[in-house]
């Protein structure tokens, strides 16, 4: 099974917006609202940033939102700050190919 | 607070066995499927193993199955992996994770590393 499609690098200045896109199958991404997006800084944990494509835990901004279309997910961070700066990975449930959870190859947000 | 502390990584040759422990401070284990989920160096995140809340059922990535084994013991607040047969691709940072709402992770551990060489 392989990871789910995300770009290997995306960046913006602070203030600015920047969408991560991450692109799955009918099997996965587009068969199921089990959608996450993990933040991860430098050798630190993963943190649960969006779960079931476009809802926050609690005490994460309301500046990082998720959404979905068809087989792909997407993470938007608005009001860039640089403590935003990052590696970003989506996941979904993919049941139909008996794996609880399939991750996307992950993004290097970068604020300039 | 809520706190995930994994233990047992280390180095290990192939063919070698390693158990991985998690303690759960802070919640009840019992209410919660957990994860195993690994980082090789300089890659991406994988998810290697999960159990449900009762330790009734498992799963398991194609690259662990047959070789790793999920437990845990509620009582003692603990989650482990059996590694065995262990192989140079299976060198990794494994986290312990909680699981909310079945697939999705809300408590990483910070890692234990494992490494597998001659």
């Amino acid at each position: 099974q392989s990871a789910l499609t995300q770009p290997p690098s995306a960046s913006g200045s602070p203030g600015q917006s920047v969408t991560i896109s991450c692109t799955g199958t009918s099997s996965d991404v587009g068969g199921y609202n089990y959608v996450s997006w993990y933040q991860q800084h430098p050798g630190k944990a993963p943190k649960l940033m969006i779960y079931e494509v476009n809802k926050r835990p609690s005490g994460v901004p309301d500046r990082f939102s998720g959404s979905k279309s068809g087989n792909t997910a997407s993470l938007t961070v608005s009001g860039l700050q640089a403590e935003d700066e990052a590696d970003y990975y989506c996941s979904s449930y993919a049941g139909s190919n008996n794996l609880d959870v399939l991750f996307g190859g992950g993004t290097k947000l970068t604020v300039l | 607070e809520v706190h995930l502390v994994e233990s047992g990584g280390g180095l290990v040759q192939p063919g070698g066995s390693l158990r991985l422990s998690c303690v759960a401070s802070g919640f009840t284990l019992t209410n919660y499927w957990m994860h195993w989920v690994r980082q090789a160096p300089g890659k991406g995140l994988v998810w290697v193993s999960r159990v449900n809340s009762v330790g009734s059922s498992t799963n398991y990535a194609d690259s662990v199955k047959g070789r790793f084994t999920i437990s845990r013991d509620n009582a003692k607040n603990t989650l482990y992996l059996q590694m065995n047969s262990l192989r140079a691709e299976d060198t990794a940072v494994y986290y312990c994770t909680r699981g909310i709402y079945t697939y999705h992770m809300d408590v990483w551990g910070q890692g234990t590393s494992v490494t597998v060489s001659s």
